[in-house]
């Protein structure tokens, strides 16, 4: 399985970034993918998961209404859209996925730089 | 959600020492816990999963333990290449997953 993801961004505050993780390989449609987005010199924070099969996301507190994760079953790609972007979310973006037991595979990263 | 509180936030080490890194959840996850190790600029790796089984490909110096809110990864003799951050996460079904803080293992 490999995951590959779109290229880095850079973006102004209260604009919207969508980072695509494209799957290979694997069972897109049962396996869960995640998004983990690392600030500089922070910890990996999660920030929802898909199951493409049941097409329901999932999202912790601090990223609802913010964060919307879908999945495309006919490109076998996930997808992240982060709206109202502050400086706060200038990070690496990871997808990873999970096949119901930690999160196996990862994307190489995608660098969203959030700056006016 | 749930939260996840390792400890201690770093480790001062030397090669050949046995490290042990503690993870505690808010309330119960039973088994369902994770550790990863990251090293700069690159991706976290699975190590250990459902709390004590040990990932394909991994040294068998690592290892898990615990269950409920309490958990433990420990390296039995510490490596040159074993110098990296390391974060427990919890996965149950019914909740949003959350990573630990992560420790960092320097050397002393």
């Amino acid at each position: 399985v490999q995951l590959v993801q779109s290229g880095a961004e850079v973006k102004k505050p209260g604009s919207w970034v969508k980072v695509s993780c494209k799957v290979s390989g694997g069972s897109f449609r049962s396996d869960t993918f995640n998004w983990v987005r690392q600030a500089p010199g922070q910890g990996l924070e999660c920030m929802g998961r898909i199951i493409p099969i049941l097409d329901i996301a999932d999202y912790p507190q601090k990223f609802q209404g913010r964060v919307t994760i879908t999945a495309d079953k006919a490109t076998t790609t996930a997808y992240m859209e982060l709206s109202g972007l502050k400086s706060e979310d200038t990070a690496v973006y990871y997808c990873a996925k999970s096949s119901g037991y930690g999160m196996d595979v990862w994307g190489q990263g995608t660098t969203v730089i959030v700056a006016s | 959600d749930i939260q996840m509180t390792q400890s201690p936030s770093t480790l001062s080490v030397s090669v050949g020492d046995r490290v042990t890194i503690s993870c505690r959840a808010s309330q119960s996850i039973s088994s369902w816990l994770a550790w990863y190790q990251q090293k700069p600029g690159k991706a976290p790796k699975l190590l250990i999963y459902q709390a004590s089984s040990l990932e394909s490909g991994v040294p068998s110096r690592f290892s898990g333990s615990g269950s409920g809110t309490e958990f433990a990864l420990t390296i039995s003799s510490l490596q040159p290449e074993d110098f990296a951050t390391y974060y427990c996460q919890q996965y149950t079904a019914d909740s949003p997953w959350t990573f630990g803080q992560g420790t960092k293992v320097e050397i002393k």
